[in-house]
């Protein structure tokens, strides 16, 4: 099971990035699928989850409306389109897959290395 | 702000156990399962224990947990320098929409 994160960077606040982890090693498509983020020294914050099939999607309240989770189950990839960006959005974002085997939610059993998004003026 | 409440610091030294405890407020832990996660530091968070005690393959028995009403722990045993990590529980909000939640973290020394 292999999940990497790409397309972090430095970013003006009131920009746009977008995020793509690749996930290979196990059924893309069987998986559902979250983001989460981690600022500098702090602790861990669950950003976004899209189901099987992107049927259905949550958001945090700290990024609705300004944060887009999408998935391409044909090219193995999971996406998180960030706009109006904020510099309390710097963070190390990670992509983190939910485990089947678990009798509860929002377990993550595997995770991206994470990417950095640092936003700056 | 977290919805589970976690010690920031315990310590102890090699070979000694170890326990950090993850309290709620209302129902978010009595009424859902608990995970915990180990992350050393510069790596991502990796799953420990899962559905309050249960450990994923790989996973040594030095690491268990459980959970009484509104309080959970995670119990290290025969500690080794390598476990000297942040440490995360989790769960779920009051409804699958408000996603995953998680304690503010606990940084272990190992002494």
């Amino acid at each position: 099971v292999q999940l990497v994160e790409s397309g972090g960077g430095l970013v003006q606040p009131g920009g746009s990035l977008r995020l793509s982890c690749a996930a290979s090693g196990f059924t893309f498509s069987d998986y559902e699928m979250n983001w989460l983020r981690q600022a500098p020294g702090k602790g861990l914050e669950w950003l976004s989850y899209i189901g099987f099939g992107s049927g259905t999607i949550y958001y945090a309240d700290s990024v609705k409306g300004r944060f887009t989770i999408s998935r391409d189950n044909a090219q193995n990839s999971l996406y998180l389109h960030m706009k109006s960006l904020r510099p309390e959005d710097t963070a190390v974002y990670y992509c983190a897959r939910e485990a089947t085997n678990s009798s509860g939610y929002y377990v993550f059993d595997s995770w991206g290395q994470g990417t950095l998004v640092t936003v700056s003026s | 702000q977290s919805v589970l409440t976690q010690p920031p610091s315990v310590s102890a030294a090699p070979g000694q156990k170890v326990t950090i405890s993850c309290s709620g407020s209302g129902s978010s832990i009595e009424d859902n399962y608990i995970s915990w996660y180990q992350q050393v530091p510069g790596t991502a968070p990796k799953l420990l224990i899962y559905d309050n005690n249960k450990r994923p393959s790989g996973i040594p028995d030095r690491f268990s947990a459980s959970k009484s009403g509104t309080s959970a722990t995670l119990d290290i045993s025969g500690l080794q320098t390598g476990d000297e990590a942040e440490y995360y529980c989790g769960t779920w909000g009051i409804s699958l929409r408000t996603g995953g939640v998680f304690g503010g973290g606990t940084k272990l020394t190992v002494l």
